[in-house]
């Protein structure tokens, strides 16, 4: 079975620019989560969605915002993009609320 | 919000050594995993332990959630087990996963 796809795997935006980010959870799994991950730290929680709704929110400003689709998909759009920006960006999906979570290999997000 | 700490932050090890990683958490969790973090940055799920043990080849790991810290061993190391390794901890009543700071593995032929 596929696991957790995400696209693009690398892109290169300018500040102020808007960026998509594109995950398709793993077959069956209905719960999509985003983290952001800056070089030499762990994952920071960004969004999760089950079954189309927001469930959770991190800390993060509302520039970043997300949506999952009725085939469970999700998007997360950031506007006005800083240098800080700068990440990867990993998914994760898991069956449903609270289950165990398995993330994509991610995009590596670079704001010039 | 619920803290979570790793240690070591840093482990060498020659090919063949057993290693423990710790990790504590600072209050009542529903999930905890381990994830090894391989050099391209895919995160791979090693285990889904909120409680309990659990052994998968050379890796194992306990958790104690009553005193709240979980251990993963990795008993005969290989280079191919180098790499980071985090610990997650999601909150009761979200999905959220909180994790550590993480313990960069390296092991050396």
């Amino acid at each position: 079975d596929a696991g957790v796809t995400q696209s693009p795997t690398h892109l290169i935006k300018t500040r102020g620019q808007h960026v998509t980010l594109r995950c398709s959870p793993i077959s069956g799994h209905k719960s999509v989560s985003w983290y952001q991950q800056v070089l030499g730290q762990g994952p920071q929680f960004i969004f999760q969605y089950y079954e189309k709704e927001e469930r959770g929110r991190g800390n993060f400003p509302d520039r970043f915002s997300a949506r999952q689709f009725p085939n469970y998909s999700s998007e997360l759009n950031v506007n006005a993009l800083l240098l800080g920006d700068s990440a990867l960006y990993l998914c994760a999906s898991s069956l449903a609320y609270v289950y165990e979570q398995y993330f994509g290999p991610g995009t590596r997000l670079t704001v010039t | 919000g619920i803290q979570v700490e790793q240690s070591p932050p840093d482990l060498i090890l020659q090919e063949g050594a057993n290693s423990t990683l710790r990790c504590n958490f600072s209050d009542s969790v529903n999930n905890l995993q381990w994830f090894h973090q391989n050099p391209w940055g895919q995160l791979i799920n090693l285990f889904y332990i909120p409680s309990g043990t659990k052994q998968n080849g050379r890796l194992s790991a306990t958790t104690v959630a009553t005193e709240r810290y979980s251990l993963l061993y990795i008993s005969s190391s290989q280079t191919t087990d180098s790499g980071v390794y985090f610990c997650a901890v999601g909150a009761p009543n979200t999905d959220k996963l909180i994790f550590g700071t993480g313990t960069r593995l390296q092991v050396f032929p």
